[in-house]
């Protein structure tokens, strides 16, 4: 199966901009998504196609991949960003998603 | 408005058998391909399988592959999850997932039922 990594964590102050990355070997030859999840949550999509935000999301969230390494932006970080993220590629018919990453707004 | 219910999930032994069911609304069901993911207690997310949106293709993790079978019935707008010779390790909130138009995520979740796995 195909690997993702994410770092466990990421911390960052409100306000300021959290980058949370996925990599995988050629990622940028696929689309990677990411979700959102708060705890007892379901998981929303926030970026799709690598780059483009679902209605309703806000736009301080934005996401880019190429090369190896996707990564989700957030800027101007609210106490309400915090959650687990987990990137997501597609193969094939397959799916496979990053281990997630705890973002903590402190 | 997209609405996606599961049920069935339950206690089981290992070993056993249960069918979990994704209820599906707001939506033109048969359009659309399908999804289950699970995700066991504080973990992440896994992918579980997927069928297309007229059911003739169908595709398993390795790790479920060969005792789960994703099913769709178009006609009632629901889609299903066979799970036999469950294991210990199965033990997840299962969530049943809709395909973005474009492909490639998942726009709409369910809100998961649990299937605890354990004697």
């Amino acid at each position: 199966s195909y690997e993702l990594t994410q770092p466990p964590s990421v911390s960052v102050s409100p306000g300021q901009t959290a980058s949370i990355t996925c990599s995988g070997d050629k990622l940028g030859d696929r689309y990677v998504c990411w979700y959102q999840q708060k705890p007892g949550q379901s998981p929303v999509l926030v970026i799709y196609q690598d780059f483009k935000r679902p209605s309703g999301i806000p736009e301080r969230f934005s996401g880019s991949n190429s090369g190896n390494t996707a990564t989700l932006t957030i800027s101007g970080t609210q106490a309400l960003d915090e959650a687990d993220y987990y990137c997501q590629a597609w193969d094939s018919g397959t799916v496979d998603f990053g281990g997630g990453t705890k973002l903590t707004v402190l | 408005e997209v609405h996606l219910l599961e049920s069935g999930g339950g206690l089981v032994q290992p070993g056993g058998s249960l069918r979990v069911s994704c209820a599906a609304s707001g939506f033109t069901f048969s359009s659309y391909a399908m999804n289950w993911v699970r995700q066991a207690p504080g973990k992440g997310l896994e992918w579980v399988s997927a069928i297309s949106g007229s059911g003739g293709s169908t595709y398993y993790a390795d790790s479920v592959k060969g005792r789960c079978t994703i099913s769709r019935d178009n006609s009632k707008n629901t889609l299903y999850l066979q799970m036999n010779s469950l294991r210990v390790e199965d033990t997840a909130v299962y969530y049943c997932a809709k395909v973005h138009n474009y492909g490639n995520s998942f726009d709409y979740w369910g809100q998961g039922t649990l299937v605890t796995v354990s004697s």
